[in-house]
This record gives structure tokens, sequence and C-alpha cells, in this order.
């Protein structure tokens, strides 16, 4: 669809589950990102690997776990949520450059739609 | 710190008339600007940016921005709507100078456009 497939796309887990999202990217870029989308709320940005080093954490909670092997794909492990966390969760890519052209416009994919019982 | 204001949850604009989602800025230094658009079940989509030069800058299916320093705005305009425009459209923000600014793109909360024939 977009060159960036998560998967699943919907997940229901009780608050003792442990599970995991999946993102690939075949765009060959040299970042990722997870982002949280809730209703009526900006966007707000996990992690960011860059060259599966991981260069941004914006304090989000220990029981939200990125995993990065290699620079197409982004996991991010799930332990013991609590129902707030619901929520649709954004995976994205980019070509980050130092120059002007760069711009580092992201490509996102359709999302993994998480519901906390 | 960076931040993105859209002040309308909702716009609704008949179909063949002018449309317009507004947003505003906080950054220091000269920002990249970006609208993203998110059709239902679907992740973002690039619209358009400015990074610099003519402060009016036209991006996919028609749209078009206008870049304003003085009131820090950029809003997404478009002369003729479609019902088919109808969906969630997103503004963002990055200031390259931030260390990790090549990476932390910020979002505002979204702006759902309604366009009916």
């Amino acid at each position: 669809e977009t060159g960036v497939t998560q998967t699943p796309r919907h997940l229901v887990m009780g608050m003792t589950n442990k599970k995991s999202l999946k993102c690939e990217q075949h765009l060959g870029h040299n970042a990722m990102y997870w982002y949280k989308q809730s209703a009526k709320k900006p966007l707000e940005l996990m992690f960011v690997y860059s060259l599966e080093e991981r260069v941004e954490n914006n304090s989000v909670p220990s029981r939200f776990s990125p995993e990065c092997p290699n620079s197409s794909h982004l996991f991010l492990h799930l332990h013991t949520l609590q129902p707030e966390d619901s929520a649709l969760y954004l995976c994205a890519s980019s070509q980050v450059s130092q120059g002007l052209s760069g711009a580092n416009v992201l490509t996102f994919g359709a999302g993994s739609r998480l519901t906390v019982l | 710190a960076q931040s993105v204001a859209q002040p309308e949850d909702q716009v609704n604009v008949a179909e063949g008339n002018p449309l317009t989602v507004k947003c505003t800025y906080s950054v220091s230094g000269n920002p990249y600007l970006f609208w993203y658009v998110q059709y239902p079940n679907r992740g973002l989509q690039f619209l358009l940016k400015y990074i610099t030069g003519d402060n009016l800058v036209k991006g996919s299916y028609g749209f078009e921005a206008e870049f304003n320093k003085s009131q820090t705005s950029f809003h997404l305009k478009k002369p003729s709507a479609l019902v088919s425009d109808s969906a969630l459209y997103f503004c963002a923000v990055r200031d390259p100078r931030s260390g990790t600014g090549g990476f932390k793109t910020i979002f505002g909360a979204g702006t759902r456009l309604f366009v009916k024939a």
C-alpha cells in the first residue's frame, strides 16, 4: 500500500498480556518511528531509530519497549498495558539527510489499532 | 518548545467552494512545515511542505498552503473542494536546528474536513 506495512491491523489484549506490533518498510529509508494517535489529541512521537540506533525516546512508559533489529524492521513490544494505552499506533519511516532538499518527509503505515481491556 | 495548533476540530464546506484549514506553529528559528492527510483506516499521507523560498507552496490533489512568518501560520487551502477531500488533516512542524531535529516532527491534533455534495 504505502511501502510501510504494519501488523497486526487490530489487536485486543488484556492488561496482563504480552504482545508485539511489527512494522516493515520497503523504501530503503534510514530512520523509523513509532507514533501514538488518540482521538482529538496531537500525534505523540514515542520512539525514533536512525540506522538501528534509538535517537529519541519521549518519556514513554517502560511497558512499551521498542526494538529495531535492522533498518527495515521495527517492533513495539507491549507488556502490562493500561486501558488508556488503547489507541492507533502508527509506524513511519523517512530518509534523513543533512541538506535542505532532504526535508525528512515521513511515510506512514496504516496503523495497528490496539484495544486494552 | 515546538508546538502546532489547529484551532478547528472540524471544517464543513460545500463541494465546489474554497476551503481553508488553519494551522499556527511555535518554533524558534526557521521551521520546516508540513501538511499530511489521513483517510479512514489509512495512515497519514504527505500533502506538501515548506522548507524555504516562495511562501505559497503547492502540493498533491490541488492543495496549497501559504507560509506567513509574521503570523506564524501555515494554512492549507484549496480553491474548489471535492467530496473526496473529506478526511482528517494534520499540520506538522520541525525545527531542523535542534539536536535531533532531523527526526522530531511535531504534529497538531488534526482537523476533520467534511465536504458536502
